[in-house]
């Protein structure tokens, strides 16, 4: 069953560096989505994007944050000066169309020092 | 966002059925019953979902109350694996992100 990779499996940076987390969503799925998960607490939403723009985006996802989808496989989140309360587990997810089941790969853990 | 109210844990034992119980009073005529689940260092996955009839798949069955006020998760025989936190969420229509709650953590006694 076609899946969504995700990669690193666990990135560990400096605070105030650039981090950029890669997805590779299912191939025909046409929806695109980051969510975060800080230990210990609930999923949370970051950002949607289809047909090459965001969609919607949360309060969370601010001016530090950007999404991309720089080839026809690969969507990646960028957090251009990371803190250390951007530590926790990045979901990258998928979805052929809008409202039908998002498929979620294992996530990044990202450690900020 | 219409809100869903789950217990906040429940017990179960191995190879017995598992029914989950979901309240959603504020539901609305056009939002979906979407069940999903999160094991032990993993991703959300999703499970199950509705509009009004029951409905099953070879993971589980959805019940969902004639006034759709509440619906309930069943696993028909649990297994160790079935262990995780069970999200029930609400979307519409014309929704696509997912707002999820602290959902059911379900413990599977061998």
């Amino acid at each position: 069953e076609p899946e969504v990779t995700q990669t690193p499996s666990h990135q560990v940076t400096q605070m105030g560096q650039e981090v950029i987390l890669r997805c590779v969503p299912i191939s025909n799925h046409l929806y695109f989505y980051w969510y975060r998960q800080i230990l210990g607490q609930k999923v949370e939403f970051l950002v949607s994007f289809y047909n090459n723009e965001i969609s919607e985006k949360s309060e969370i996802f601010d001016d530090q944050f950007s999404v991309e989808r720089p080839d026809g496989s690969n969507f990646t989140l960028k957090i251009r000066s990371t803190k250390l309360e951007d530590s926790a587990m990045y979901f990258c997810a998928s979805s052929k169309i809008s409202n039908q089941p998002q498929h979620f790969g294992d996530g990044t853990r990202l450690s900020i020092l | 966002d219409a809100k869903t109210t789950q217990p906040n844990s429940m017990e179960s034992n191995e190879e017995e059925p598992v029914h989950l119980p979901c309240n959603h009073s504020t539901i609305s005529g056009t939002d979906y019953i979407h069940w999903y689940r999160q094991l032990p260092s993993q991703g959300p996955e999703y499970v199950i979902h509705g509009l009004t009839s029951n409905v099953n798949n070879r993971m589980a069955s959805l019940a969902i109350a004639e006034d759709r006020k509440s619906s309930t998760l069943i696993l028909h025989r649990a297994t160790l694996r079935d262990a995780a936190v069970y999200y029930c969420i609400l979307l519409m229509n014309r929704d696509d992100k997912i707002i999820f709650g602290k959902g059911t953590r379900l413990h599977i006694l061998p």
